[in-house]
């Protein structure tokens, strides 16, 4: 079955630093994988994938095959991307398999 | 983009009595839908994946009985928690699947906290 795991449940940066937030997946075929964002008081929605291949909101993520990851980066965090992150997981039809989530301050 | 309506946003009720949560899409057909789990400070936990028409289909270890799901139409899923109990208490989140144009994508309800006494 597959797994994904978010190694970081709080992550603290201040505005301007950079920002990592890391993302393992575990399935022997080839995912299909997903950023999702929750701010607060709001509902779950969709940063972005991996088969895009583009930048949302000034993040990116790389899928590595190799190591199985799909870290999500930002350069400069901003005091709006405090949030709620989840790494997600698709094998077909787009039943999401999720990680614990990881909680990103952004400090002033 | 879409609008994934639930409702209620929370509900207490007594052990023993049944809740239905109703999950519409607002704008767009929808002949999937996705119910999840949530526990405090865990991850999302696929329960179910409900088909217009048909059958829902859950995941291993979640008891149909328990959780009925109704997709009668193409804008609208239910979950019935029959005879809740405590254990039950959680948070309920929905999602429609979004088929149109070429960029599938999926859009979440606001979720509903449901809490059995």
């Amino acid at each position: 079955a597959q797994r994904v795991t978010q190694p970081e449940k709080l992550l603290s940066v201040f505005k301007g630093a950079p920002v990592e937030l890391k993302c393992n997946y575990s399935y022997s075929g080839s995912p299909e994988l997903f950023w999702y964002v929750q701010y607060s008081r709001q509902r779950l929605q969709l940063l972005l994938r991996h088969i895009s291949r583009e930048s949302i909101k000034g993040f990116t993520a790389d899928l590595n095959k190799g190591e199985t990851s799909f870290h999500l980066k930002k350069p400069f965090a901003q005091e709006e991307d405090s949030a709620m992150y989840y790494c997600a997981l698709s094998v077909h039809d787009y039943k999401l398999s999720f990680g614990a989530g990881t909680t990103v301050t952004v400090r002033a | 983009g879409a609008v994934v309506s639930q409702h209620p946003s929370w509900v207490i009720c007594k052990s023993g009595t049944s809740v239905k949560i109703e999950c519409r899409s607002l704008d767009f057909q929808a002949t999937t839908m996705f119910w999840y789990r949530q526990f405090p400070k865990q991850s999302l936990m696929l329960m179910a994946t409900s088909n217009e028409g048909s059958k829902a289909t859950y995941e291993q270890g979640v008891e149909k009985d328990k959780f009925l799901i109704n997709h009668a139409s193409l804008t609208l899923s239910t979950l019935t928690v029959t005879s809740a109990h405590p254990e039950d208490s959680s948070f309920y989140i929905c999602s429609a699947r979004d088929l149109r144009g070429r960029d599938e994508k999926l859009f979440f309800g606001s979720g509903t906290q449901l809490s059995v006494l």
